[in-house]
């Protein structure tokens, strides 16, 4: 299967500072990647849709300038939670679809965010 | 609004009991169906999908899942299950439409002792 590969695995930051993700696409292009957080013993929440070369979709409730997304490529996707504060803490999870596959996503390792 | 619906929360279960995971979506046109597992420190996997076809889907290790249109149910089923499936489980639904992501249910966490 197609693998994505998300950076760091953990972060600890303090409040205040600025924390990046990355999400990459190691062996196919994804012209849609999709940021989801997931809560402890809860389900993943969609986030945001980024698509490549475009400004991302945010969902309802969702900070736009708080969590900042770029797709610059086909194979990288970024998630830049600015100013982060101890309720950021979080699992922030990648997916991907590949250009010619109708549904299926293929998900990075997840990162795992805490802010002190 | 789409949503999906997991109706167990926390599955305890006999190693080679039988499992059945229920999974109904409100979507009402065309979707595609999944079921994702993520392993306790893994990343999420995908177990099986649904896209058309045989309502019957099987998947990795042993799993199948069975698309009931006229229920807006996708249920995975285990006739045995083993130590090793102690996992959380996803259903997942995406609107047969390009571009949108997967909505998915709230998970179930499996625990099967040995």
């Amino acid at each position: 299967g197609a693998v994505v590969s998300q950076h760091p695995s953990r972060v600890i930051c303090k409040s205040g500072t600025s924390v990046k993700i990355e999400c990459r696409s190691l062996d196919f292009q994804a012209t849609t990647m999709f940021w989801y957080r997931q809560f402890p013993k809860q389900s993943l929440m969609l986030m945001a849709t980024s698509n490549e070369g475009s400004k991302a979709t945010y969902e309802q409730g969702v900070e736009k300038d708080k969590f900042l997304i770029n797709h610059a490529s086909l194979t990288l996707s970024t998630l830049t939670v600015t100013s982060a504060h101890p309720e950021d803490s979080s699992f922030y999870i990648c997916s991907a679809k590949r250009q010619a596959n109708t549904g299926e996503l293929f998900f990075g390792e997840g990162s795992r965010l805490t802010v002190l | 609004a789409q949503s999906v619906s997991q109706h167990n929360h926390h599955v305890i279960l006999s190693e080679a009991a039988s499992l059945e995971l229920g999974c109904n979506y409100s979507y009402g046109g065309t979707v595609n169906l999944f079921w994702y597992v993520q392993y306790p420190g893994q990343h999420l996997q995908l177990l099986l999908k649904y896209f058309s076809g045989d309502p019957l889907v099987k998947g990795i290790k042993g799993f199948e899942a069975e698309f009931i249109k006229s229920k807006f149910s996708f249920n995975l089923r285990k006739p045995s299950v083993q130590w090793s499936d102690t996992a959380e489980y996803f259903c997942a639904v995406n609107p047969n439409q390009a571009g949108t992501a997967l909505i998915f249910g709230k998970g179930t966490t499996l625990s099967v002792s040995s």
